[in-house]
């Protein structure tokens, strides 16, 4: 069965420094990947996604995530932070072509400090 | 464009109660899928309707049921309200070759 883990229900960092969002999954079969941004009492925005091909892939805001299959990781970076970060971020998988069913992680939410 | 929408914004309900969420997917977008998200936690699948049929559900009770209308819009039904049933319910869309789903803003539900 699926699952995604989100390790760090809650991470700090200062504006300008890096963001680690850290994301792993199970999965039976070549998984697609998403990162969500939630922002207080909003939907679902897509940051990006990783289904075939480059592993690297990129996204809005300057986010990048890099699937690392060897450790069923899928992890979320930005280079330097911004006030405007500031959310909860869920990483989500699906692995059943067709049907797309998303499995969410918890959630992590991120705090910027000024 | 128009994203996806979702009504309405907040309701309140009593339990034992039956409430009507409503959803338009974005254009050309032909997929639907709801979510509930309890406060604090992730969303969990509800179902997906593709083709006015569900295609897949999640692990929810019957209480649960929608429908998907022929220009693709979607309701999700809730009866017998409980307490644990309020939650923030998401509706997202996509086209149905596609993997990647669009959110929309959410229907706050608060059971009383």
């Amino acid at each position: 069965a699926q699952s995604v883990t989100q390790l760090g229900s809650h991470v700090s960092v200062s504006e300008g420094a890096l963001v680690l969002l850290r994301c792993n999954y199970s999965s039976s079969v070549p998984p697609y990947l998403f990162w969500y941004v939630q922002y207080p009492n909003q939907g679902l925005q897509l940051l990006l996604k990783y289904t075939t091909g480059a592993t690297l892939v990129k996204g809005i805001n300057g986010f990048e995530a890099e699937f690392k299959k060897s450790e069923t990781s899928f992890h979320l970076t930005k280079p330097s932070a911004h006030m405007s970060d500031a959310a909860e971020y869920f990483c989500a998988v699906s692995d059943q072509p067709g049907t797309y069913k998303y499995i969410f992680g918890t959630g992590t939410r991120l705090k910027v400090l000024a | 464009d128009a994203g996806v929408t979702q009504s309405p914004t907040h309701l309140i309900k009593t339990r034992g109660q039956q409430v009507t969420l409503r959803c338009s997917p974005k254009s050309g977008h032909d997929t639907v899928s709801w979510y509930q998200q309890a406060l604090g936690q992730g969303p969990q699948f509800i179902f997906q309707y593709y083709e006015e049929e569900e295609r897949q559900r999640g692990n929810f009770p019957d209480r649960f049921s929608g429908h998907q209308f022929p220009n693709y819009s979607s309701e999700l039904n809730v009866n017998a309200l409980l307490l644990g049933d309020s939650a923030l319910y998401l509706c997202a869309s996509s086209r149905g070759d596609r993997p990647e789903q669009y959110f929309g803003p959410g229907t706050r539900l608060t059971v009383t």
